[in-house]
Parts: C-alpha cells; sequence; structure tokens
C-alpha cells in the first residue's frame, strides 16, 4: 500500500496558522476515523498531538487542531511559534487491522 | 512514567539478522500492542507490524510479510523484532510504540528507536 501524501514542506511566520493536508484513499482516511498527527524533532521519535482525527492527547496545546473530508486530513497549527518547527507525518488506519504513514512535511517557522 | 526503552545501535553485515528488543517499564505491558515502525535516514515514517504481547497474535505489513519476525518475553516484559536478510536500504531507525487501547492508534508512547547500520 502506498504511503499517505504530504506535502514536502510548509513554513509560517511567527503568530500565523498553517495547514498541512494528507491524502488518503476511500480505504484509509476516507473509510476510518483513526487518523492520527505526529510531531518529530530531529534525532528524537515521533509524538502524537492528534489522534482519531481531532482529538488531542494531553498536554498538547489547543493551538493544534485536526479534521478530515473525504479522504484528505488536516492539521492546523494556530498561532505559530518557534518551537513548532518540526516535521508533521500522518498516519491512519488502513483496514486489515493494517496502519499506514504519510511521508512527512518540515514545517518552517520563519 | 510509562517508558519504552529498546536496545541499542548495531552495525551488521548485508544477508545477516538483527534482533531488536523493546522492554516496557511501568504499564500493564500484556495489555497494549507494540508497533514497529522504520525510518529510513531522511525519510519517513514506515508501519512495519504490530504485535500483541497478550496474545503472541501479529500483524505485518505487506512488504515486511516473511522478513521480519516478532516475538515476546512476557517475564521481562520485553517484544523483539527480528529482521532477516538485511540489505544496505534497510539502515534506518527503528522504534517500537505502545498502540493505543481500544482503538487504531500508533504510538502513545515511542522508544528511543535503534539504529541499524548495514554495511560490508
Amino acid at each position: 500500500q502506498s504511503a499517505l501524501t504530504q506535502p514536502p514542506s510548509a513554513s509560517g511566520s511567527p503568530g500565523s496558522s498553517v495547514t498541512i493536508s494528507c491524502s488518503g484513499s476511500g480505504s484509509d482516511i476516507g473509510a476510518h476515523k483513526y487518523v492520527s498527527w505526529y510531531q518529530q524533532y530531529p534525532g528524537k521519535a515521533p509524538r502524537v498531538i492528534i489522534y482519531e482525527v481531532n482529538r488531542r492527547p494531553s498536554g498538547v496545546p489547543d493551538r493544534f487542531s485536526g479534521s478530515k473530508f473525504g479522504s484528505t486530513a488536516s492539521l492546523t497549527i494556530s498561532f505559530l511559534q518557534t518551537e513548532d518547527e518540526a516535521e508533521y507525518f500522518c498516519g491512519s488506519y488502513a483496514g486489515n487491522s493494517k496502519m499506514i504513514f504519510g511521508g512527512g512535511t518540515k514545517l518552517t517557522v520563519l | 512514567q510509562v517508558q519504552l526503552v529498546q536496545s541499542e545501535i548495531e552495525v551488521v553485515r548485508p544477508g545477516a539478522s538483527v534482533k531488536i528488543s523493546c522492554e516496557g517499564y511501568r504499564y500493564a505491558f500484556s495489555d497494549y500492542y507494540i508497533h514497529w515502525v522504520r525510518q529510513a535516514p531522511g525519510q519517513g515514517l514506515e508501519w512495519m507490524g504490530w504485535f500483541d504481547p497478550q496474545t503472541g497474535d501479529t500483524k505485518f505489513a505487506d512488504k515486511f510479510q516473511g522478513r521480519v519476525i516478532f516475538t515476546r518475553n512476557p517475564y521481562v516484559s520485553t517484544v523483539y523484532m527480528e529482521v532477516l536478510k538485511l540489505e544496505s536500504v534497510d539502515t534506518a531507525v527503528f522504534y517500537c510504540a505502545r498502540g493505543f487501547r481500544g482503538g487504531w492508534t500508533v504510538g502513545d508512547h515511542w522508544g528511543q528507536g535503534t539504529q541499524i547500520i548495514v554495511s560490508p
């Protein structure tokens, strides 16, 4: 199964908002509520920041929000801060007890 | 707090196998799936499969089926992933990650990653 499709890069100024898309298919994002987003700093393990499309684990600021429309999911980061500069990955349940990730989007905070 | 601790970096020859450990701390180890995720240098995350420490059930991504083995030692809350017939393209960081309970989300907690370098 092919990876979910993300733009390779995104950018925004401090205080602005940025939205990162994640495109899948009717077998993964389009079929299930199990869409997640991960933040990864260089040399570190990823951490989940959104799960089940739009739920935030405790400790994740409400500046991070998720949504889904059809087979495309989105992560929006509001009021960008310099510490948001990282790589972001989407993930989804793909049916048949399997999972799939996106290729990642490097966010630059200008 | 909950922690997953993985084995350290390994350098292996092409064609060899490698076995990585993932030990869970401070939670009921048998109650959560363990997922394995590969990340090649400068690349994205690649889901490899999951292992149920309670039943020993497994599921693999198609490309890893037949080349990856998951095992466990329940007495020390540890699962293992063995990757067979390594090639240079397998050079990557391998993560174990705990699955969300009752749902299909990977990684409410992650190991620190194990770097595997495949080199002649």
